[in-house]
């Protein structure tokens, strides 16, 4: 089975990089679809965005120009960077595979603020 | 963006009764429509895929119905691991977008 675990930063100052890393055990990051999905404090669930078939992404149009997906498959982890954070940006952020997504981790809170 | 829209925004109901939550999509998503149970402070899980397949593992209790723009969530008997948050998913074009979620709360 696959699993799925969220690491980086939990808090970001404003204007900075948010940086988080996804490591994935029990499953291939060469093949298949991995994403990013963040939801807000109370709130609902937004997709970031997602890399497959080893490198190529598919972002968010409302995210597009501030957002990175990559994967390292030496250490078989994908990870987010997202560019020029606000207070909007605060939130639990997951990372999840599958073309529907199936598991997923823990989440991390992220917090955004000085 | 294809915005789904779900209703109720949250109910009340006891254990044992069915209930039923709708999720209605701006265009037609064929059956790339998906649900998805959240319980506070954990991740959402997979129930049901491509509208009405149920994901293994998940109580028969569970089921999904509809194609094109319309679908629904039953559950049949509610049980009292049942209360949650129930979001739908379409999976049909990127961006991805979910509905604003359904709170199942205790009568």
């Amino acid at each position: 089975q696959v699993q799925l675990q969220e690491s980086g930063p939990g808090l970001v100052k404003p204007s900075e990089t948010l940086s988080l890393t996804c490591t994935v055990s029990g499953g291939s990051i060469s093949t298949y679809y991995w994403s990013w999905i963040r939801q807000p404090p109370g709130k609902g669930l937004e997709w970031i965005g997602y890399i497959y078939d080893g490198g190529s992404t598919n972002y968010n149009p409302s995210l597009k120009s501030r957002v990175t997906i990559s994967v390292d498959t030496s250490k078989n982890h994908f990870s987010l960077k997202l560019s020029s954070v606000t207070a909007a940006d605060t939130a639990v952020y997951y990372c999840a595979s599958g073309r529907v997504p199936e598991y997923w981790g823990q989440g991390t809170l992220v917090t955004v603020s000085s | 963006d294809f915005q789904m829209t779900q209703s109720p925004s949250s109910l009340s109901a006891s254990v044992g009764d069915r209930v039923t939550i709708t999720c209605r999509a701006g265009h037609s998503i064929t059956y790339y429509l998906n649900w998805y149970q959240q319980k506070p402070g954990k991740a959402p899980k997979l129930l049901i895929y491509a509208a009405s397949t149920l994901q293994s593992g998940v109580p028969s209790r569970f089921s999904g119905s509809g194609s094109g723009t319309d679908f629904t969530l039953t559950i049949s008997s509610l049980q009292p691991e049942d209360f949650a948050t129930y979001f739908c998913h379409q999976s049909y074009t990127t961006p991805w977008t979910f509905g604003q979620g359904t709170k199942v709360e205790i009568k």
